[in-house]
């Protein structure tokens, strides 16, 4: 099964430095893909970024990119120039994909992130 | 707005009823999932469908049980409700293809107080 690892329960960081949220994964899947999701206080889940296993380049989104380390099985997320708005949950996933378009997502535990003016 | 719906936003009830939980997935998408986030057990996967049929299956209560309907909006109907059934729960949708592989766009959520 599927294993999504969150080391930091929450993180403070000062306004306008850049942040880096950890993320590791347990598969024996070739394919694969990652995700991170924001959860604000009000409780939406808003996708931000997203990584295939095949993906030679990290992906980028704005003001969010993801550190891809295939072999060392991480999937880190960077948010540069950090905003009082990004204050929020942050959530790893993986998806698991049992084949014919069956598929579900596996949720890391989540790094609380606040960012201080 | 991820192009989700979900209603209501809050339902408080008592034990041993039961709800109804609705979901509209964005224009287009055929691929529905359903996930309960709660305090003890963090989100957790419940059910799949695509474009009206059952595909995959998390750890999903007897007591609960969803569909989706020719318009391919879904319902996830909760039973015999206990306290640690109280959670939030998101509906997702995808475009839905045979290969898989899209993004899930989560609604707001379902708020469900059970007391």
């Amino acid at each position: 099964a599927q294993k999504i690892t969150q080391t930091q329960p929450g993180m403070f960081v000062q306004e306008k430095e850049a942040v880096t949220l950890d993320c590791t994964y347990d598969t024996s899947d070739q394919s694969y893909g990652l995700f991170w999701y924001k959860q604000p206080s009000s409780g939406e889940m808003i996708f931000l970024i997203y990584q295939g296993s095949y993906d030679e380049q990290n992906a980028t989104e704005g003001r969010y990119s993801l550190n891809f380390q295939k072999a060392r099985k991480s999937a880190n997320l960077v948010i540069s120039a950090s905003q009082l708005g990004d204050s929020a949950m942050y959530f790893c996933a993986m998806r698991e994909d049992f084949g014919f378009g069956n598929e579900k997502l596996t949720f890391g535990t989540g790094t609380r992130l606040t960012i201080i003016p | 707005d991820s192009g989700v719906t979900q209603t209501p936003k809050h339902l408080i009830t008592a034990t041993g009823q039961r709800v109804t939980l609705r979901c509209s997935p964005r224009s287009g998408d055929l691929s529905v999932y359903w996930y309960q986030q709660s305090l003890d057990q963090g989100l957790q996967f419940l059910i799949q469908y695509y474009n009206g049929e059952e595909r995959a299956k998390g750890n999903i209560l007897e007591r609960f049980s969803a569909q989706q309907f020719p318009d391919l909006h879904s319902e996830l109907n909760l039973s015999s409700l206990e306290l640690g059934d109280s959670a939030l729960y998101f509906c997702a949708s995808s475009a839905g293809t045979s290969g898989g592989g899209e993004t899930q766009y989560f609604g707001p959520g379902t708020r469900l107080l059970v007391l």
